[in-house]
């Protein structure tokens, strides 16, 4: 069975800084990852996404993960980051199970950046 | 495009009350889902359709009902309200339920339930 699990729920960097949000999956099969940000009192939207092709992934804002299948891993990176990065993120693994699609999210993680 | 609409944003009902949540998508998508959203908890899948007439349970479908008569419309209908109700519902849709494409968020309904 597919899962998700985002390892911290909360992480403060400051302005400028590097962020690393970690996310870690378990699949049976081949999986998709997506990687979501929620700003407050909005909808989800996509950052990017892993579907079978190069493991580095580029997403907008200048956001990028890497597939590491053998870590069963797809932590979400950013060099420096910016006050309009300070949202919640949430890692998302999409999968077959007994013949059916899911697409099973993580709990979240909040990104404050600090000034 | 509009992409994914939802109406209304916000809304208060009294425990016992029947209420629908209004979704809409014109991108075409066959798949469409509701998700609630509580704090600590991520996303969880209320119900799902893979097309027009089809519809299924997710993870979390006790006391909600959908239908889905056209491609474009997909409505959440909450039966009897409750406390545990209070909550975020999204809408979401894809153009199919394999995923390998990603699914378009509305940008939410905000239920409280006294």
């Amino acid at each position: 069975a597919q899962s998700v699990t985002q390892l911290d729920s909360h992480v403060s960097v400051s302005e400028g800084t590097p962020v690393l949000l970690r996310c870690n999956y378990s699949s049976s099969y081949s999986p998709s990852l997506f990687w979501y940000v929620q700003h407050p009192n909005k909808g989800l939207q996509l950052l990017l996404k892993y579907t079978s092709a190069a493991t580095l992934v580029k997403g907008i804002n200048g956001f990028e993960a890497e597939f590491k299948k053998s870590e069963t891993s797809f932590h979400l990176t950013k060099p420096s980051a910016h006050m309009s990065d300070a949202a919640e993120y949430f890692c998302v693994v999409s999968d077959r199970d007994s013949g059916t699609y899911k697409y099973i999210f993580g709990t979240g993680t909040r990104l404050k950046v600090l000034a | 495009n509009a992409g994914v609409t939802q109406t209304p944003k916000f809304q208060v009902l009294k425990t016992g009350q029947s209420m629908t949540l209004q979704c809409a998508q014109d991108m075409n998508h066959e798949y469409m889902s509701w998700y609630r959203q509580d704090p600590g908890m991520g996303l969880r899948l209320i119900h799902y359709s893979v097309g027009a007439g089809i519809t299924d349970q997710g993870e979390v479908p006790n006391g909600y009902n959908v239908s889905r008569s056209t491609t474009e419309d997909f409505p959440l209908r909450l039966l009897s309200a409750a406390p545990s109700q209070t909550s975020v519902y999204f809408c979401a849709s894809s153009p199919d339920r394999s995923f390998y494409y990603e699914q378009y968020f509305g940008p939410g309904t905000r239920l409280t339930v006294t």
